[in-house]
């Protein structure tokens, strides 16, 4: 079945800086790959996805890149704020076919004002 | 419109009781499914339906688990004689297939066995 691993476990940037989340995954079936915030006691909630026909997707502060080559992806949030501040989750799924998630472990992101 | 709600929010039960959590879907999405939070870690699916076909219980970790889904809608998972291990929140989403695979997730219910 499907892995992903997510990189760094803990992530502490300054208020404005850029921060960078990687995840890799190990099925090449995986076509979507979307991206989640959740903050403490809270649902988490998707900010971005990518699909696999596309290299690069780009809304407002956030992106995300996508390799499918080397089988990894990537969060990227510039111009932190406070409120950036919560876990962020990768995740990978075939789509279609099922479309059940196996997510990453988790980031926790903290933005220091 | 209204999102993805289950409940309760929070249960608390002893060892060796069975439980049942709740969830609505979004109302239209044909998908439906069911994921488990332990403290501190990631997501872990347990169990998917998508419109009449049979449910995919692949992530299912035991046979004390199950889930309906009941006229295409609400879904129950239930838990029977549950374990300490169990404790965790659950944790639903739903989503509108034909080429759409954003998932919405619920609240969650969090589970305490005691």
């Amino acid at each position: 079945g499907e892995n992903v691993e997510q990189h760094p476990s803990t992530l502490s940037v300054q208020e404005g800086d850029s921060a960078v989340i990687k995840c890799t995954y190990s099925d090449s079936a995986s076509n979507y790959f979307p991206w989640y915030k959740q903050e403490l006691g809270k649902r988490p909630q998707l900010i971005i996805d990518i699909r696999s026909n596309v290299g690069e997707k780009k809304d407002q502060r956030i992106a995300v890149t996508l390799n499918k080559t080397a089988k990894h992806f990537s969060l990227h949030i510039t111009e932190t704020q406070p409120e950036d501040s919560a876990v962020y989750f990768c995740a990978a799924s075939r789509g279609n076919a099922g479309n059940m998630l196996t997510f990453g472990g988790g980031t926790r992101l903290m933005v220091k004002p | 419109g209204a999102g993805v709600s289950q409940s309760p929010s929070n249960k608390v039960t002893e060892k060796g009781k069975d439980v049942e959590l709740r969830c609505d879907p979004i109302s239209g999405h044909t998908a439906l499914y069911w994921y488990r939070q332990s403290l501190g870690q990631g997501l872990e699916f347990l169990i998917y339906f998508q419109g009449n076909s049979a449910p995919d219980k692949s992530g299912l970790p035991s046979d004390r688990f199950s889930a309906e889904r009941t006229g295409g809608s609400v879904s129950t998972l239930t838990i029977q004689r549950t374990q300490q291990e169990d404790s965790a929140v659950y944790l639903c989403a739903s989503s509108f297939q034909a080429g759409r695979y954003e998932q919405y997730f619920g609240p969650g219910t969090r589970l305490t066995v005691t």
